[in-house]
């Protein structure tokens, strides 16, 4: 099975401390995304990764930065957290395929508030 | 601009009874369409895909149909149980875009016993 996993669940932090989420994902994929999730909007692209050291701005990318030193590993960075970043923040990754890589799958989720 | 749009946008049904869940796009060219579940504090979970050639699937109490003429899909929930609850997300992928997703808002549904 395939298994992405965020480094918490919970997260509570101060304004202006610089925020880092881990994922792991173990199926050697090539494709990773961070999204945002906040009701009455769905889900929002933060940021992607197509490969190590490679990254692209979602749709939603301000106030965030990111970090793939290794294939398996995307990092979300929130320079100086605001409260209006407080939300479900969810991982992804997916395999580089026509039909196959546009499945997408999904860590836990982490749930941030800022305080 | 490619968009998803999904209606109800919550749902309450009383167990046993069935429902079904709307997912109109704008998404093109078109390349399949997925109906994936979240579970309230978990990531979502692909269900089933629709490619283009595809009127309807089944996975077990679940059937989806599309209308690639009009851009509509639909999620068809028998016989539902508590374990139904969650919410249902319809995501659009283009054949141009390489794996970039769209995000229906969701569908938020509550089986009551």
């Amino acid at each position: 099975d395939v298994k992405v996993t965020q480094s918490s669940r919970y997260l509570v932090k101060r304004t202006g401390e610089k925020v880092f989420l881990e994922c792991v994902q173990d199926m050697d994929h090539e494709n990773m995304f961070w999204y945002r999730q906040d009701p009455g909007l769905g889900l929002r692209l933060i940021y992607f990764s197509y490969d190590v050291k490679m990254k692209e701005k979602g749709d939603i990318p301000e106030g965030y930065s990111v970090s793939r030193e290794k294939k398996e590993r995307f990092s979300l960075i929130l320079e100086s957290a605001s409260t209006n970043q407080t939300s479900m923040y969810l991982c992804a990754s997916s395999m580089t395929s026509p039909v196959k890589g546009t499945e997408a799958f999904f860590g836990q989720g982490t749930r941030l508030t800022v305080v | 601009k490619n968009q998803v749009e999904q209606s109800p946008q919550s749902l309450i049904i009383l167990e046993g009874k069935n429902c079904t869940l709307q997912c109109n796009y704008t998404v093109s060219p078109f390349s399949n369409l997925r109906w994936y579940k979240q579970d309230t504090g978990r990531g979502p979970v692909s269900l089933t895909i629709m490619t283009f050639s595809e009127n309807t699937k089944s996975n077990g109490r679940y059937t989806a149909t599309l209308d690639a003429d009009t851009k509509q899909s639909s999620l068809h929930i028998t016989a539902s149980q508590l374990s139904d609850s969650a919410s249902y997300i319809c995501v659009v992928s283009a054949t141009n875009a390489g794996n970039m997703l769209t995000f229906g808002g969701g569908t938020r549904l509550m089986v009551k016993p």
